[in-house]
């Protein structure tokens, strides 16, 4: 079965170093995201792909993340220098498309959970 | 007022009972509404998607949208303790048709 595939899915890190996500998307599927869920709330949007395009970016701290996918298929989240309050799971989920209707569907990777100590 | 609000809960049902989910949300021209299902510790699983006015069902699963009254929700018949879980609505909205999320509600079913 087709799925999202994320690594680590554990990270510790130490305040001010960096740390890199990794997610490949299901095959074809056009659209990435990647999401900061905190404990207790729900996803928030940080940067979405279409193919190798960033449409939305509003979300993403510039001044300490970065996120690429070149080649419009696997994606990477960068994080430099970490802070403590960027302990958080970092969800990556793809769909067919954006927009409306049938095909916009997201799916998600089992997600990496990051602390900052 | 946030794009997306759910009641955050917890909710409690009996195990057998109909747990009831809502969600309501602020752009008038959003067309895609998901419901996501997620246990602790895990990431979000689709459950439910919606697209047009009136009810969805799927099993035990009823998805019903008021687009005039800009509201969504999720129906679960015959609850049983694994649909202890969040429930995480999400909207696509937005100039890009971003996938908002709600801050989940948190569903516990007694055994």
């Amino acid at each position: 079965e087709a799925e999202v595939a994320q690594s680590p899915r554990y990270k510790i890190t130490e305040k001010s170093q960096a740390v890199a996500f990794w997610c490949d998307p299901i095959s074809g599927h056009a659209t990435l995201y990647w999401y900061r869920q905190i404990l207790g709330q729900g996803p928030e949007l940080l940067v979405q792909f279409q193919d190798e395009s960033v449409v939305d970016d509003s979300q993403l701290p510039k001044d300490r993340f970065s996120a690429e996918r070149l080649k419009g298929v696997d994606s990477t989240l960068k994080i430099q220098p970490a802070e403590l309050g960027d302990s958080a799971m970092y969800l990556c989920a793809s769909s067919s498309r954006a927009g409306t209707g049938s095909g916009t569907e997201a799916f998600f990777g089992q997600g990496t959970r990051l602390t900052v100590v | 007022q946030k794009e997306v609000e759910q009641n955050s809960g917890p909710l409690s049902v009996p195990e057998g009972a109909i747990a009831s989910l809502n969600c309501t949300y602020s752009d008038r021209v959003s067309q895609s509404f998901f419901w996501y299902r997620q246990y602790s510790g895990k990431s979000p699983e689709l459950i439910m998607s919606i697209y047009s006015n009136g009810d969805k069902e799927d099993g035990r699963f009823t998805a019903q949208l008021n687009k005039a009254s800009q509201y969504v929700s999720l129906l679960i018949r015959d609850s049983q303790p694994s649909d202890s879980a969040t429930y995480l609505c999400a909207v696509n909205s937005g100039s890009a048709r971003q996938l908002t999320f709600g801050s989940g509600t948190q569903l516990t079913v007694l055994p």
